[in-house]
């Protein structure tokens, strides 16, 4: 299985911040990574997918990048509603794995 | 408007079985490949299954296999897990979501673009 390795594993940046999320693949996966954000007690939506395609009605701030194995997630200015987990995951062969998240805080 | 209702969780007994429903709406369901998705309490996301438009293809976890079946009704516009020899380690938040196939420069690819509100399953004696 392609393991997925997402860092940090938590984080708290301020309110109008940037902020960046890693994920790391064991293997090449090419662009087929995805990102979801889950808020506390949520299901997770959909915000990012082929590594860099917004998915429809995700904000502007919300950027992504990579290929191969090594990819980013990126907020460009940072919202209260932010908060929550955030979840890289491939897409390259079955099973279809996640990282293990990273925690974002609001300071 | 997309919607994904799971029902059918519970508690449940090591060893016992529970089916989960998923009934969909807003979206050509008889075209959409459909997956299940588990969290386990203060754990992160674990793919366990998915199903073809026409049910020809099924996919599963390992962690699953032999013990969960996927299924659809295309004209009910839902999906189900059935859930057999069921164990501790099977407690989670069980979504279903769909699975959602595209190109992307040429290249095709997937992800899980809709997602339901989850449905709780405890196994314990």
């Amino acid at each position: 299985d392609i393991q997925l390795t997402q860092s940090p594993s938590s984080l708290s940046a301020s309110v109008g911040g940037r902020v960046t999320f890693t994920c790391r693949a064991s293997q090449n996966i090419g662009r087929n990574l995805n990102w979801y954000q889950q808020k506390p007690g949520k299901a997770p939506n959909a915000l990012i997918y082929a590594a860099s395609n917004l998915q429809s009605g995700v904000p502007s701030r919300f950027s992504g990048s990579g290929s191969g194995t090594d990819f980013t997630l990126t907020i460009s200015s940072l919202q209260p509603d932010d908060l929550a987990t955030y979840y890289c995951q491939q897409s390259f062969t079955s099973p279809k794995t996640f990282g293990q998240g990273t925690k974002l805080q609001i300071k | 408007q997309v919607q994904l209702v799971e029902s059918g969780g519970g508690l449940v007994k090591p060893g016992g079985s529970l089916r989960l429903s998923c009934a969909t709406s807003g979206f050509t369901f008889s075209d959409s490949y459909m997956s299940w998705i588990r969290q386990a309490p203060g754990k992160g996301l674990e793919w366990i299954s998915y199903i073809g438009p026409s049910s020809t293809y099924t996919n599963y976890a390992d962690s699953v296999k032999g013990r969960f079946t996927i299924s659809r009704d295309n004209p009910k516009n839902s999906v189900y897990l059935q859930m057999d020899s069921l164990r501790a380690e099977d407690t989670a938040i069980y979504y279903c979501v769909r699975d959602h196939y595209y190109y992307v420069s040429g290249s095709p690819g997937n992800h899980f673009d809709y997602w339901g509100q989850g449905t709780l399953v405890t196994v314990s004696s």
